[in-house]
């Protein structure tokens, strides 16, 4: 089926560790984002992607570096994974412009600093 | 700048009755407003979306929202609630018409809770 798809869907990490969550969408959109979820915060934008070759901060950019790989991949990165990084990971994609009909999300990474 | 505001964290109905999930905005532009469901571990699907078009807008399962320009509202309104209703909702503005590569901005999400 058409859509975004993220792995993995479940990491546990230790304080300190680093590590690449993995994004790829098949719709051929230009843009891509990095949205975190945490309780009663909804969700926050990380990073996005306006098109390949660009990525610009969002809101909470601090410790994470994004990577897009090309059209289709969109990677996020922890350097040195801390507790306040625990959280849900969600990517999504998108066009914009007269093609715009929302973002198609993928199914969430679920991480766990300890 | 953009900001949503979700009038309700929880909201509980019984099954058969009407649901109303309330959404503020405000934006500096003529905005793009969606409605999203998550339904428990799983990821965001798409319930419906306002992008300057009819200002009535219907989704799916049922739902509905109305663009009110003058009171810079989008709640969702459902007539009769389905036990499957039960999940989270996020109200969400996008600065532009035709989207923004910048970003949503979300709500912090209503918890509708369907009583038998």
């Amino acid at each position: 089926n058409a859509g975004v798809t993220q792995t993995p869907k479940f990491q546990v990490l230790k304080t300190g560790q680093s590590m690449t969550l993995q994004c790829a969408q098949d719709m051929n959109h230009n843009s891509m984002y990095w949205y975190r979820q945490d309780p009663g915060m909804g969700l926050r934008l990380i990073y996005y992607s306006a098109s390949e070759g660009t990525t610009d901060k969002g809101e909470v950019p601090n410790g994470y570096n994004v990577s897009r790989l090309n059209k289709r991949e969109f990677s996020l990165r922890l350097e040195s994974a801390a507790p306040s990084q625990t959280s849900v990971y969600f990517c999504a994609s998108s066009d914009i412009g007269e093609g715009f009909y929302g973002y198609t999300f993928g199914s969430g990474t679920r991480l766990t600093v300890v | 700048a953009q900001s949503v505001t979700q009038l309700d964290s929880h909201v509980s109905v019984s099954e058969g009755t009407p649901v109303l999930l309330r959404c503020n905005y405000s934006s500096s532009y003529s905005p793009s407003l969606f409605w999203y469901v998550q339904h428990p571990n799983k990821g965001l699907q798409l319930l419906l979306k306002y992008t300057s078009a009819a200002t009535l807008v219907k989704g799916i399962n049922g739902f509905e929202a109305e663009f009110k320009k003058s009171e810079t509202s989008f709640h969702l309104t459902k007539p009769s609630a389905h036990m499957s209703d039960a999940a989270e909702y996020f109200c969400v503005v996008s600065p532009y018409s035709g989207g923004g590569a910048d970003g949503l901005t979300f709500g912090k999400g209503t918890h509708l809770i369907i009583q038998p």
